[in-house]
């Protein structure tokens, strides 16, 4: 069965760091695309970065140059190193395997969700 | 700011048929790249509804249908039913943006 299970969130305080990790299940991560998608409360879904299978990586305007995402082909993991965190960064933040081709890129499965606080 | 624009709620009673719109630009929708649409229930995480404009992935009731044409798309509902109560998004590629877009999400409540 195809499994996404994410961990690490938590409050922490702007300004301030927090990993977050999402262990597969069911397939090999190294040979697909992996995104996180983030939800703020009350509001809609936004994209936030994507890892290639063959190591390329892409983020939105909005956290570019602050969080940072990469894999652990060994552990079948994909991470999101968030820094400098601020307030506007709460939100539930989701893994997604992708389906990718050039004109049809999707997210064909979901974790359940790891909430991220950011306040003093 | 979601460059996809899709109505706030809609609405229908049992058994009726709703759509949902998607609006977007020349530097996605009519970019040529394609459509997705995704429905997430209460409290639960986003779950792929049709991917590719118009296909459903195995699972999905052909209740549920897709479609594009030039810069919008649409997501159809017919025979409503009272699980279909969620909040439905549009999802496309911008080339604009280098980067995968929303759209801003509709609410269907059943009457």
């Amino acid at each position: 069965e195809v499994q996404l299970v994410e961990s690490g969130g938590g409050l922490v305080q702007p300004g301030g760091s927090l990993r977050l990790s999402c262990a597969a299940s069911g397939f090999t991560v190294s040979s697909n695309y992996m995104s996180w998608v983030r939800q703020a409360p009350g509001k809609g879904l936004e994209w936030v970065s994507v890892i290639y299978s063959g190591g390329i990586t892409y983020y939105a305007d909005s956290v570019k140059g602050r969080f940072t995402i990469s894999r652990d082909n060994s552990k079948n993991t994909v991470y999101l190193q968030m820094n400098s965190l601020r307030p506007e960064d709460t939100a539930v933040y989701y893994c997604a395997r992708m389906y990718y081709d050039f004109w049809s890129g999707y997210f064909d499965c979901w974790g359940q969700g790891t909430l991220v606080t950011v306040s003093s | 700011q979601s460059v996809l624009t899709q109505p706030p709620s809609v609405s229908g009673a049992p058994g009726q048929r709703v759509t949902i719109s998607c609006t977007g630009s020349s530097s996605n929708i009519g970019a040529g790249y394609d459509v997705h649409w995704y429905q997430q229930l209460p409290g639960t995480a986003p779950k792929l509804l049709i991917y590719g404009n118009s296909n459903r992935p195995s699972g999905v009731p052909d209740r549920f249908s897709g479609s594009k044409s030039g810069t919008s798309a649409s997501l159809a509902i017919s025979g409503l039913q009272a699980e279909d109560e969620a909040d439905y998004y549009c999802q496309s590629y911008d080339s604009s943006l280098s980067g995968y877009v929303f759209g801003t999400g509709t609410k269907v409540t059943v009457l």
